[in-house]
């Protein structure tokens, strides 16, 4: 079986400063991971993602993330919150090959202040 | 170019009832997938479709059934609603292969009363 947890409900951080949401993961075999953002009242927006190649990456709106093999972790960061970046965010995780079935954590509230 | 379209966008229905989804995938997209987005829940795949078969299934029972037509436009169909089943039902549409992103609409809001 595969899983994704989001270990904070909600994340705050001040307009201007470093932001981090974590991710970690459980999947058999190589991984394939997502970061999506949802607005209110909007559906999923991909950020980025993971498939192979090199452990950071960068995605949409100046987000990058940074896969962590050893501690199955693929934490979500940018060095410079804005304040409009306060959504929900959600990491994904599927397993490279076969099923395509994707496992989503339950999502993380950014919020970022003035 | 139009994203993913999803229609109605609020729904209510009673219990026993039977409900249809539809959507419209992005434009040059082939492969549809269905989710059930419970309140502060992330995303549960329902299932996906392509070349208008089931490619792949949740954890979902026999109630939830879909379809996808020769254009790629695609229905998700819940029979015998439950009160359970209130939530928001997203649609998103890919390019088939392994990895490709996810273009998701903004969803149909069921409320089962």
């Amino acid at each position: 079986a595969q899983s994704v947890a989001q270990p904070e409900d909600q994340v705050n951080v001040a307009e201007g400063n470093p932001l981090t949401v974590k991710c970690t993961y459980s999947v058999s075999g190589n991984p394939y991971l997502f970061w999506y953002v949802q607005y209110p009242n909007r559906g999923l927006q991909f950020l980025l993602k993971y498939i192979t190649g090199d452990n950071l990456v960068k995605g949409s709106y100046g987000f990058e993330a940074e896969f962590n093999k050893s501690q199955t972790s693929f934490h979500l960061k940018k060095p410079s919150a804005l304040v409009s970046d306060s959504a929900l965010y959600f990491c994904a995780v599927r397993r490279s090959g076969g099923s395509y079935i994707p496992t989503f954590g339950r999502g993380t509230s950014l919020i970022v202040h003035p | 170019d139009a994203g993913v379209t999803q229609s109605p966008t609020h729904l209510i229905k009673t219990r026993g009832q039977q409900v249809t989804l539809r959507c419209s995938p992005k434009s040059g997209h082939d492969t549809v997938s269905w989710y059930q987005q419970a309140l502060g829940q992330g995303p549960q795949f329902i299932f996906q479709y392509y070349e208008e078969e089931e490619r792949q299934r949740g954890n979902f029972p026999d109630r939830f059934s879909g379809h996808q037509f020769p254009n790629y436009s695609s229905e998700l169909n819940v029979n015998a609603l439950l009160l359970g089943d209130s939530a928001l039902y997203l649609c998103a549409s890919s390019l088939a292969g392994s990895g490709n992103i996810q273009y998701f609409g903004a969803g149909t809001r069921l409320s089962v009363l």
